[in-house]
C-alpha cells in the first residue's frame, strides 16, 4: 500500500482565496483524522470520520473552515476565505476498525499570504 | 481535557548511549497510547502502539511502557544512532480523541 497520500504537498495563496486539501486514506481503513500543526500549538485534531461520517468536529477552528468524505477513499478540507493565521502544516490520517495505529500522510504545507 | 506533556523537550546524547523519552497525561481513561517519530518538514512516522491493558511493546531498539494510573509512558532508545535524531511525540487516544504532546527533539552526536 502507498500509505496515507496528500496533495497538494505544499500550497500558496493569498489571503480571501480558497484553498483545498486532499487526502486518501489507506485502503480498508475506516477511520480518517485531519490535525493541524504550528509551532505555536503542536498537533491539534481538526475533525475525525468515522465510515465516512463526521464524528466530531469540535476542533475545527471556525466556519471557514469544512471537510467532506463523500467516500471511504477521499477527503477534501477546504478554507474560504484563508486567513494568513491559517498557515501550518495540515495533516491527514487514516487507522482501521479496532482502534489501533494511527497512519499519517507527509502533509500540506500551506502559506497564505 | 486530557494534557500530554513531554519532558525534556530538547535531549542531546553522544552516539551508543541509552536514553529515555517520558510523557506524562493528565487523564488515565484513555484507549491507548502511541508514539510517533518525526522528522524535519515530514510527516509522522509510527513507532509503537500500547494499548490500555498492556503495559510495554517492544519493537527492535525502542521500548515503550505504560502506567496508566500514574499517567505516564516512556520511550526506551537503545544504543542511540546518529539516525535516530527527529522528534519524538507521543499521542493519547480516549477512543474519538486524540491529543499530542509537544515532543521531544533528539539529537545523537556522532
Amino acid at each position: 500500500d502507498a500509505g496515507v497520500i496528500q496533495s497538494p504537498r505544499h500550497e500558496v495563496t493569498e489571503m480571501g482565496q480558497e484553498v483545498t486539501l486532499r487526502c486518501k486514506p489507506i485502503s480498508g481503513h475506516n477511520s480518517l483524522f485531519w490535525y493541524r500543526q504550528t509551532m505555536m500549538r503542536g498537533l491539534e485534531l481538526l475533525i475525525y470520520f468515522n465510515n465516512n461520517v463526521p464524528i466530531d468536529d469540535s476542533g475545527m477552528p471556525e466556519d471557514r473552515f469544512s471537510a467532506k468524505m463523500p467516500n471511504a477513499s477521499f477527503s477534501t478540507l477546504k478554507i474560504q476565505p484563508s486567513e494568513p493565521r491559517d498557515s501550518a502544516v495540515y495533516f491527514c490520517a487514516s487507522r482501521d476498525r479496532g482502534y489501533n495505529e494511527q497512519f499519517f500522510g507527509p502533509g500540506t504545507r500551506l502559506t497564505v499570504l | 481535557k486530557q494534557e500530554v506533556t513531554q519532558i525534556p523537550a530538547a535531549l542531546s546524547v553522544p552516539e551508543g548511549e541509552n536514553l529515555v523519552l517520558n510523557c506524562s497525561f493528565t487523564d488515565s481513561a484513555i484507549y491507548n497510547l502511541q508514539w510517533f517519530r518525526q522528522d524535519p518538514g515530514k510527516g509522522l512516522t509510527s513507532l509503537l502502539l500500547i494499548q490500555s491493558s498492556q503495559r510495554e511493546q517492544t519493537s527492535g531498539r525502542l521500548n515503550a511502557s505504560l502506567d496508566k494510573s500514574s499517567g505516564r509512558s516512556t520511550l526506551y532508545i537503545a544504543a542511540s544512532q546518529p539516525g535516530d535524531s527527529a522528534t519524538y511525540l507521543c499521542a493519547v487516544s480516549t477512543g474519538n480523541q486524540f491529543y499530542f504532546g509537544t515532543g521531544t527533539s533528539l539529537t545523537v552526536i556522532p
